[in-house]
């Protein structure tokens, strides 16, 4: 069966210093990758795609940036936090991206950014 | 900009009480819509996609319906327990991605 990780659960980080999350996907290949946000009050939000090695599609402008160097890995970065980027950041996969496929999350990170 | 509203924003409700909510979104080029529950400490869970004009779908005592003409749907929860406590995110897809909606939060009160 499939699993989806993502660590740490919870990171506390001050402003200005670098970030990076990391999510891996277990037991499927070539997923389509997702990494959401979900800021205080505020909906879950897509913030990048992958749908394979090397392939990343921003969907809003920020200072965050994405990066996937192995099949199942996928990982959230900034070289310099903002306190607008405290929220919870989850992580996603799907077979193929179809309209009525299920997307499958992970455990999610709490960043909070002082 | 494509938006998807959910309404209302938080429902507290009494042990056996049934309960609805709404989820609104555009109702051109239509594709897909997806119920999801997210429970406190825990991932959103698959509740159901839906893809047909006047479908419904049930999963034990949660069911849902699908309007797309008018760019609604609807989420139901007959004799609500405490179990159900969640927020309930509906998500218009649209060029293969999710847009959500901020949710439904429920608290079932035993």
């Amino acid at each position: 069966s499939q699993t989806i990780h993502q660590w740490p659960a919870t990171l506390v980080q001050p402003v200005g210093s670098p970030l990076s999350l990391e999510c891996t996907v277990e037991g499927t290949s070539n997923p389509n990758l997702y990494w959401y946000r979900q800021a205080a009050g505020r909906g879950l939000q897509l913030l990048f795609y992958s749908v394979g090695i090397g392939q990343i599609s921003s969907e809003v402008p920020q200072n965050l940036s994405a990066s996937r160097p192995q099949d199942r890995q996928f990982i959230l970065s900034s070289k310099k936090l903002l306190l607008s980027d405290s929220g919870f950041y989850l992580c996603a996969w799907s077979v193929t991206g179809l309209a009525e496929e299920t997307q499958y999350f992970g455990p999610g990170t709490r960043l909070l950014v002082l | 900009i494509l938006n998807v509203e959910q309404s209302p924003q938080s429902l507290h409700v009494q042990e056996g009480d049934s309960t609805n909510f709404t989820c609104s979104f555009p109702s051109s080029n239509f594709y897909a819509l997806h119920w999801y529950r997210w429970e406190t400490a825990k991932s959103p869970e698959a509740l159901f996609v839906m893809t047909l004009n006047g479908d419904e779908k049930k999963k034990g005592r949660i069911s849902a319906t699908l309007n797309t003409k008018e760019g609604y749907s609807y989420l139901y929860i007959k004799g609500s327990q405490p179990e159900d406590s969640a927020t309930y995110l509906c998500a218009f897809m649209v060029g293969g991605k999710l847009i959500f909606g901020q949710g439904t939060e429920l608290s079932v009160k035993p």
